[in-house]
């Protein structure tokens, strides 16, 4: 479809390993997120992309989290040496606009991320 | 700071009861308002929305009211569905940077 698509759905990673996850926006549109999901809480902010530049990465919770987005389309977000605490639900999102405003942000269904 | 609270769930309703799902916030400056929802094994998707006071957002036969005083968005419907059962989360919007700030989320339950 033409939804914003996320990958792999389901992640289990020994404690220590490198992770990588990724999302393809809905074509064309300029602003990307990503949110961590924790089981029974709502989605916090990690970072938010306007095209290929990061404007804001005040929410990465740790320097083992980065994100990029080269081509202003598709981004990954990695996490390195992975942590028990990571495991959540990563969310990523698309808008057709920049900057701030109400405009409707599109959600993937997210990569669940277990961490033994 | 920025932040949102909302009811706690899980909230179990018969079929065509009333529903609310309380949510209040604390922001900084003029927030956009919005209420998404988690169908089991899908995404959020947007509900309803409102951009400044006293509007009224609806969809679906959901609705609620920005309201400045009392800084509530409550999320309200008339007579439930089965269908309905999902988690529901409200947010807000600043103006700057974009992200959405969400509550804990509330787990609705309709049962027939």
């Amino acid at each position: 479809g033409a939804g914003v698509s996320q990958s792999p759905r389901y992640k289990v990673a020994k404690r220590g390993q490198d992770v990588a996850l990724r999302c393809d926006p809905i074509s064309g549109h300029v602003s990307l997120f990503w949110y961590q999901q924790a089981l029974g809480q709502g989605p916090e902010f990690l970072t938010y992309f306007q095209n290929e530049a990061q404007l804001d990465k005040s929410g990465l919770p740790s320097d083992r989290f980065f994100a990029e987005r080269p081509e202003g389309s598709v981004s990954t977000l990695k996490i390195q040496r992975t942590q028990q605490e990571d495991s959540a639900v990563y969310l990523c999102a698309s808008s057709a606009y920049g900057g701030g405003g109400a405009g409707e942000l599109f959600f993937g269904e997210g990569s669940r991320l277990t961490v033994l | 700071g920025n932040s949102v609270t909302q009811m706690e769930g899980p909230v179990t309703l018969s079929e065509e009861a009333f529903l609310t799902i309380n949510c209040t916030y604390t922001a900084t400056g003029y927030p956009s308002l919005f209420w998404y929802v988690q169908y089991p094994g899908e995404g959020l998707q947007l509900l309803l929305k409102a951009t400044k006071a006293d509007d009224k957002g609806s969809n679906k036969g959901f609705e609620a009211t920005y309201r400045k005083e009392t800084t509530s968005f409550h999320l309200e419907k008339g007579s439930v569905q089965v269908s309905d059962s999902a988690v529901y989360f409200c947010a807000l919007r600043l103006n700057q940077g974009g992200k959405l700030i969400f509550g804990q989320g509330t787990e609705l339950s309709v049962k027939p």
